[in-house]
């Protein structure tokens, strides 16, 4: 499977945009790049997932590289309740999805 | 829709007990699958099933069991419990599968310590 790589850890003043930087070097051209995140004590919730071309919802963006080896999540105006653990995650699909979570990216907000 | 349930939210075993995590959804959802997360770490997942009556090993699966005999449930069972299964157990439901992957929704999870 893909890899990604993230930093440990980012810290961001409240109301003000985030970036959020993804690498995945090996991924192969049919591999989604999806973005979960988890809030303390809870489980993993979907923020968002793309392929190629830049995609937005309405908690954040996802632009992603031309030659796709890396992505960036942007949350637009970090509030606190975005004070969690960010998870860039390369799709693996072989008949089902299964998602590889690697560590993450705990994002602390700043008030 | 209450989505993804799990209980209990938290239990201790002592070392060779045996104990079934539930998990349910209302989602009308084909595929369920069980993940545990060690302190510090990500999520690895350790059972999934595609559908009623089919069920697959994930990337941990040794020391557990599941079935799947409804859409709805998903029960993990737990056989001699260990102190390395001391965790914090999720499990989460998608609608389907494919190459663009479908999102999963999480249950709040049960935290389990084996002492």
């Amino acid at each position: 499977d893909a890899k990604t790589t993230q930093p440990n850890s980012m810290e961001s003043n409240e109301e003000e945009p985030v970036h959020l930087p993804c690498n995945h070097s090996t991924i192969s051209g049919t591999d989604y790049i999806h973005w979960y995140r988890q809030l303390p004590s809870q489980g993993p919730e979907y923020v968002i997932h793309g392929l190629t071309s830049n995609v937005n919802n309405r908690m954040a963006s996802l632009a992603i590289a031309e030659d796709r080896k890396s992505s960036t999540l942007i949350l637009h105006r970090a509030t606190l309740r975005d004070a969690a653990v960010y998870y860039c995650i390369l799709n693996f699909y072989h008949g089902n999805n299964r998602l590889a979570f690697g560590k993450g990216n705990q994002v602390v907000v700043i008030p | 829709n209450a989505g993804v349930t799990q209980t209990p939210k938290f239990r201790i075993l002592k070392i060779g007990q045996s104990m079934t995590l539930q998990c349910t959804q209302d989602m009308n959802h084909n595929y369920m699958y069980w993940y545990r997360q060690d302190p510090g770490m990500g999520l690895k997942l350790i059972y999934y099933s595609v559908g009623a009556g089919i069920t697959d090993k994930g990337e941990v699966p040794n020391g557990y069991n599941v079935s799947r005999s409804t859409t709805e449930d998903f029960p993990l069972r737990l056989e001699l419990a260990a102190p390395s299964q001391t965790s914090v157990y999720f499990c989460a439901s998608s609608l389907g599968t494919g190459i663009a992957g479908y999102e999963q929704y999480f249950g709040p999870g049960t935290r389990l310590t084996v002492t």
